[in-house]
């Protein structure tokens, strides 16, 4: 069976400093992988997709990357983190092919004072 | 990009069915609808997704209008575990990622 594992869980960083957010997917392979954020109080919003090694699409311009240095390995980064980087983070995957069904890890709650 | 509206929230008692609906208006011959539901402080969970006929799974049935215009999600027992943000999605067979709108926020009344 497939899984995904994303860390650290919670973190607080302050402002100014770097950021690096892991995610794995074990399981499977040529997943499609996503990072989604979700600011307090609002809706998921995709940041960043990736259909395979290296190939990486931003959705939203902003001081955050994206990188997949393999194929079940996406990370999302910031070389100086904002006060509105603050949020959940959610990594998640999808078959290559099919309808599109998302499978999400455990999220990632960042607070940057 | 075709897009879906919900009702913000909506209100239902515990053990009473619960039927939420979803506008996709726009809706294109391939595109699939999905339901998501994301519990407090957890990422989103899939509920269920059809293309034309109604789905029925453990979870839940999803109603499909003949038209696909609209669909609604029916929860035939809704428990307290249930209360949740329902999201509905439409999406396109392939790469094309899941772009999640506002939901409707479910409470369950006990």
């Amino acid at each position: 069976s497939q899984t995904i594992h994303q860390w650290p869980a919670t973190l607080v960083q302050p402002v100014g400093s770097p950021l690096s957010l892991e995610c794995t997917v074990e399981g499977t392979s040529n997943p499609n992988l996503y990072w989604y954020r979700q600011a307090a109080g609002r809706g998921l919003q995709l940041l960043f997709y990736s259909v395979g090694i290296g190939q990486i699409s931003s959705e939203v311009p902003q001081n955050l990357s994206a990188s997949r240095p393999q194929d079940r390995q996406f990370i999302l980064s910031s070389k100086k983190l904002l006060l509105s980087d603050s949020g959940f983070y959610l990594c998640a995957w999808s078959f290559l092919q099919g309808p599109g069904e998302l499978f999400f890890g455990e999220g990632s709650r960042l607070t940057v004072l | 990009d075709a897009k879906t509206t919900q009702p913000n929230s909506m209100e239902s008692n515990e053990e009473e069915p619960v039927h939420l609906p979803c506008n996709h208006s726009t809706i294109s011959g391939t595109d699939y609808i999905h339901w998501y539901r994301q519990l407090p402080s957890q990422g989103p969970e899939y509920v269920i997704h059809g293309l034309t006929s109604n789905v029925n799974n453990r979870m839940a049935s999803l109603a499909i209008a003949e038209d696909r215009k609209s669909s609604t999600l029916i929860l035939h027992r809704a428990t307290l575990r249930d209360a949740a943000v329902y999201y509905c999605i439409l999406s396109r067979r392939g790469n094309t990622p899941l772009v999640f709108g506002k939901g409707t926020r479910l409470s369950v009344i006990a």
